[in-house]
């Protein structure tokens, strides 16, 4: 596609209940970030990709935060039992990897979870 | 954490004005982008500046760097109404690419 997309643009859930949020990122671009933005703040950075490999998970805040990504391309981020702390903007960004980190990053829309 | 900080939190112009934001840095960086965001939803990269370069200009845009105070300014020259945003500065903490994000500052131009 021409951008990165993201489904749905909006959840709303129970606490308690399981979410699945999608990425499809730029074809053909290997590198794969997940972003949290709480209402008025910046991105906290979660998960990032490498082609399907997850080398640095260090933002994922608990244990009930998981993602994968197949084939190279779609993202999924799962938050199991959610929580009402869990509520935020969700935003997925990729870009081409370039050596030692420099690179614009391109971002989807996000996705608005609300957790009751 | 949050490795930049803007300055300031809120701004508020009239079109035509110039408008100047700061952002501040704690660890060495090799470069620090410029980001805006408009209704809180995606964001659009502005530019991209190196660690070896000290200005950057892009339309009406101008960022400067300043390795040695770990600082960076954002200039937007005769702005539009449209220039409405938050703007964010982010910079990569290692070599993988993730970028860390300050709060933001929130700009407001009023026609």
């Amino acid at each position: 596609g021409a951008g990165v997309s993201q489904s749905p643009s909006n959840k709303v859930t129970e606490k308690g209940k399981d979410v699945e949020l999608r990425c499809d990122p730029i074809s053909g671009h290997t590198a794969l970030y997940w972003y949290r933005q709480r209402l008025g703040q910046g991105l906290e950075f979660l998960i990032y990709f490498q082609g399907n490999s997850a080398p640095d998970k260090s933002g994922l805040p608990s244990d009930r935060f998981s993602a994968e990504r197949t084939g190279e391309s779609v993202s999924t981020l799962t938050i199991q039992r959610t929580q009402q702390e869990d509520s935020a903007v969700y935003l997925c960004a990729s870009s081409p990897w370039t050596a030692g980190g420099v690179n614009e990053q391109f971002f989807g829309p996000g996705t608005r979870l609300t957790v009751l | 954490s949050q490795q930049g900080e803007e300055d300031p939190q809120a701004l508020s112009i009239q079109e035509g004005e110039n408008a100047t934001m700061n952002c501040s840095y704690k660890t060495s960086i090799n470069n620090l982008q410029w980001y805006r965001q408009n209704s809180g939803r995606g964001l659009v990269h502005l530019i991209l500046i190196r660690s070896n370069e000290r200005e950057k200009h892009s339309g009406r845009l101008r960022v400067t760097l300043d390795t040695s105070k770990k600082s960076s300014s954002l200039l937007i020259t005769a702005s539009r109404a449209a220039d409405t945003a938050s703007y964010f500065c982010a910079t990569p903490p290692d070599s993988w690419g993730k970028l860390q994000f300050g709060a933001g500052t929130q700009v407001v131009v009023t026609p």
